[in-house]
């Protein structure tokens, strides 16, 4: 699967939209791009996914750049529980099932 | 509906023993998947089941780890004879066949081997 950048860590405050942001310069056009998130000691929980137009969901917003190179995860009015590593990753539904993550970002959620 | 479920939550063995992690995938999921989660490897794939069937493993992994479906509606993994380097957070994961990728995670066995 072709490699995907995030930034490190991410600070918000509660209440505050976040925008989550993900390279992804080398995708393919069959690769869909997924979102993943993980708090300690809980397994990994899905977010959302995308392939060409922007999506939303419960949880939150992708937008996805008209290139595919980039996109965006926006989490709207954070609380505490939205504090977690989100991973960006990129899946061919042809290919492995397997998820690979790499570092993601760390989100840190303030009251 | 029930997520997955995992047992034990804790697990601390001695070096040399057997161990057995179950799993309960959530209903009507077809595809099941065990993963190790460490802070220095990250997430590894060891076993992934579709109706049953074995699919893919993890290569490394196939030695002293063993992943059994014994029905559509429960698992075990299997490590004999554990090692200390074996001491890590083991995931499960099921999917609804036909999109895989969106996998539901169990909340994990943290297994201690001294």
């Amino acid at each position: 699967d072709a490699k995907t950048t995030q930034p490190d860590s991410m600070e918000s405050t509660e209440g505050e939209t976040v925008h989550l942001p993900c390279s992804h310069a080398t995708i393919s056009g069959n690769e869909y791009i997924y979102w993943y998130r993980q708090v300690p000691l809980q397994g990994p929980e899905y977010v959302t996914h995308g392939l060409q137009q922007n999506t939303t969901n419960s949880m939150a917003f992708l937008a996805i750049a008209s290139d595919r190179k980039s996109s965006t995860l926006i989490l709207p009015h954070v609380s505490l529980r939205d504090a977690a590593v989100y991973h960006c990753i990129l899946m061919n539904q042809g290919g492995s099932a397997k998820l690979i993550f790499g570092e993601g970002t760390k989100l840190t959620v303030s009251s | 509906d029930a997520g997955v479920t995992q047992t034990p939550r804790h697990e601390v063995a001695e070096k040399g023993q057997t161990i057995i992690l179950k799993c309960e995938p959530v209903s009507g999921h077809n595809d099941l998947f065990w993963y190790r989660q460490t802070k220095i490897q990250g997430l590894e794939l060891l076993s992934y089941f579709r109706s049953k069937s074995l699919m893919e493993d993890g290569g490394a992994f196939k030695d002293r780890f063993k992943a059994e479906m014994l029905n559509s509606s429960f698992s075990t993994l299997k490590i004999q004879p554990t090692e200390p380097k074996d001491s890590a957070v083991y995931l499960c994961a099921s999917s609804f066949g036909g999109n895989y990728a969106e996998q539901f995670f169990g909340p994990g066995t943290r297994l201690t081997v001294l």
